[in-house]
């Protein structure tokens, strides 16, 4: 598509049930990146994928995070049994192979936010 | 380990003016690129200027400019005529050069453009 699709744009949800988030790529995206951003504060990296590679999950908050990207391309983002802190906006980014040149005054790689999904735990 | 410092948590500037968005990072990579990103109260994430760390020139993009001071491991973003519709979050951010990775934020400065 022409940009970074996510899904749904709002969620709320009761503590306690699971949720699951969609992230559609840009295609030719290789990377895929999901960051939380809590209210008035900045992006928090959750998890990154990159080809076939296997995922760094190191910005996991706990073991309720889960997240896998089929075919290279969609990922969904799960979190079991939600709690009231896990109440966020969720931001799903893509980027380009390593190496390809974006336009502008230098290389990089073109990371392309969506629009987010705002979860809402009550 | 890298790290990003933006510590103006919000700030004014009159229409038409410019203003100085501050930035400081603290990264052990050799090669890396800078960003700054505009979050309006829509949501969205908008790039706005992007700086690799071995750009000998400052990276300028319409009314954006990025001041890179190397040495002082600074990266302030300006931003000259300033309009209403400027007013939003500003988020500066970086990543390791290389290969596509994860970016690092900062906590963001929120700019509020008066008539």
């Amino acid at each position: 598509g022409a940009g970074v699709s996510q899904s749904p744009s709002n969620k709320v949800t009761e503590k306690g049930k699971d949720v699951e988030l969609r992230c559609d790529p840009i295609s030719g995206h290789t990377a895929l990146y999901w960051y939380r951003q809590s209210l008035g504060q900045g992006l928090e990296f959750l998890i990154y994928f990159q080809g076939n590679s296997a995922p760094d999950k190191s910005g996991l908050p706990s073991d309720r995070f889960s997240a896998e990207r089929t075919g290279g391309s969609v990922s969904t983002l799960t979190i079991q049994r939600t709690q009231q802190e896990d109440s966020a906006v969720y931001l799903c980014a893509s980027s380009l192979t390593p190496g390809t040149p974006v336009g502008g005054t230098g290389l990089h790689y073109g990371y392309t936010f969506g629009s987010g999904t705002r979860l809402t735990v009550v | 380990a890298q790290k990003i410092t933006q510590t103006q948590p919000g700030m004014f500037v009159q229409e038409k003016e410019a203003v100085t968005l501050d930035c400081t990072y603290d990264t052990s990579d050799q090669s890396y690129g800078l960003f700054w990103y505009k979050q309006p109260s829509s949501g969205e994430m908008i790039f706005l200027i992007y700086q690799g760390s071995y750009d000998e020139q400052n990276a300028t993009e319409g009314r954006y400019s990025l001041n890179f001071q190397k040495a002082r491991k600074s990266a302030n973003l300006v931003i000259s005529a300033s309009q209403l519709g400027d007013s939003a979050m500003y988020f500066c951010a970086m990543s390791p050069t290389g290969t596509a990775s994860k970016l690092t934020f900062g906590t963001g400065t929120r700019l509020q453009v008066t008539l």
